[in-house]
């Protein structure tokens, strides 16, 4: 069974701009989610994405946006980006059959580094 | 909130020395316990997991034992190899906000000499 397969892997962007970061989850997978993963703050929750919907959104502003598509692919958006915004973009996903409760297992992607220059 | 504390690296150690991560946590309720690990340049892999207390979860000669009277959930491996030298993860996993809200350590680096 293929991995979670997230593109691109290496991004370079100036402030000020947008970016838009793909992930494409386990076959039979239904949830996505985003983290940022910076030496400083470590691991971060963004937001998950189940059958299309926002189901849950960790602290960030406004200007990290993310959705879902019909076959669970997601995209995570980052707008007027800032110096700050440079970290490692991981994707993770599972079943989010909630029935699994919290052994439900995340399989995480190889990330998206993004520098901002 | 939740929260889980693992102990600062880097954690160095010789071929075959035994290893010990230390992982805490502080979480309501009954919450599933991970560690995962992350080799340079790649994204985290699962190495085991508990879900109930008193569970043992193990892979790849790794172990960990879900002690709710301690809150804890420490990795330990009898004999490390220099391919174990990588980042460890401790998280938990528990029902909020309408689904399970998985939260990381810090991040333990393990540095194993030949």
């Amino acid at each position: 069974k293929a991995g979670v397969t997230q593109t691109p892997r290496y991004l370079i962007k100036t402030r000020g701009q947008q970016v838009t970061l793909s992930c494409s989850p386990i076959s039979g997978h239904r949830s996505v989610s985003w983290y940022q993963q910076t030496p400083g703050q470590g691991l971060q929750f963004l937001f998950e994405y189940f059958s299309e919907t926002q189901r849950n959104k960790g602290n960030f502003p406004g200007r990290f946006s993310g959705r879902q598509f019909s076959n669970s692919r997601s995209e995570m958006n980052v707008s007027t980006l800032e110096l700050g915004d440079s970290a490692l973009y991981l994707c993770a996903s599972s079943l989010g059959d909630r029935g699994q409760g919290s052994a439900d297992t995340q399989y995480f992607g190889p990330g998206t580094r993004l520098t901002v220059l | 909130g939740n929260s889980v504390t693992q102990m600062e690296g880097p954690v160095t150690l010789s071929e075959e020395a035994f290893l010990t991560i230390n992982c805490t946590y502080t979480a309501t309720g009954y919450p599933s316990l991970f560690w995962y690990v992350q080799y340079p340049g790649e994204g985290l892999q699962l190495l085991l997991k508990a879900t109930k207390a008193d569970d043992k979860g193990s892979n790849k000669g790794f172990e960990a034992t879900y002690r709710k009277e301690t809150t804890s959930f420490h990795l330990e491996k009898g004999s490390v190899q220099v391919s174990d030298s990588a980042v460890y993860f401790c998280a938990l996993k528990r029902f909020g906000g309408g689904s399970y809200i998985p939260t990381f350590g810090r991040g333990t680096s393990l540095i194993v000499h030949p």
